[in-house]
């Protein structure tokens, strides 16, 4: 396990609120990750990060931001939510090489 | 563009083999994963194939690659009650150690 944890573990917000996930880490991973899974569709990736403070766009990155000032923090901003961005939030880590990643536990937002 | 697919369900019985299969896009990915998740659980690492080769054994997991059709395979021998949870296929994409996942297949296993 590579000491990944994220919070809230669960939320329930109202539509057009921002609203904050935050992944931890404690393994000095450089790379993190932020998808959402949604049933029938997986995993899909919705920001990266290759460093602090360098991040970048996955598949589904609109209404989305992230912010890494440091190592270990990832965090994950929904600048005015939507019904649409109800799903389970998976933080994850890696390293170069096998590119094996390691995930938090998740969060389940819901939007009302 | 670069797409995973997976079935997304599959029934065996306690003590049968399951068989997971996958299709891939990106004939380029070096490494090709098996990842499980169980309820309430984020995924985990479950095996993995180097792209060079056809075919890997670990324990009751046996992952097979056929490159030629972009097919990878996972199967799970004796397979168990607690081997119940979702098993999602990946492909690595691009750089970043970014990974394309599958909708993952839900293995559900009845005594």
């Amino acid at each position: 396990d590579a000491g990944i944890t994220q919070s809230p573990r669960h939320k329930v917000t109202e539509t057009g609120t921002p609203v904050t996930l935050r992944c931890h880490q404690t393994e000095n991973h450089r790379y993190m990750y932020w998808y959402r899974q949604d049933p029938g569709h997986g995993l899909r990736l919705i920001h990266y990060s290759y460093g602090v403070k360098d991040t970048d766009k996955g598949e589904v990155s609109d209404g989305y931001s992230v912010s890494r000032s440091k190592t270990e923090d990832f965090l994950l901003t929904l600048e005015s939510a939507t019904s649409s961005q109800t799903s389970v939030y998976f933080c994850a880590t890696g390293t170069s090489g096998l590119n094996e990643q390691f995930f938090g536990p998740g969060t389940r937002l819901t939007v009302l | 563009g670069e797409d995973v697919e997976q079935s997304l369900f599959l029934s065996v019985r306690e003590g049968d083999s399951s068989v997971i299969n996958c299709t891939y896009t990106d004939s380029s990915s070096t490494y090709l994963y098996w990842y499980k998740q169980e309820p309430g659980a984020g995924l985990q690492l479950l095996t993995y194939i180097f792209s060079n080769m056809d075919m890997k054994q670990d324990q009751r997991l046996t992952v097979l690659l056929n490159k030629k059709d972009k097919h990878l395979s996972l199967r799970i021998a004796d397979t168990q009650t607690g081997d119940s949870a979702i098993y999602f296929c990946a492909e690595t994409y691009n750089q970043g150690g970014k990974l394309i996942f599958g909708q993952g297949t839900e293995l559900s296993v009845k005594p």
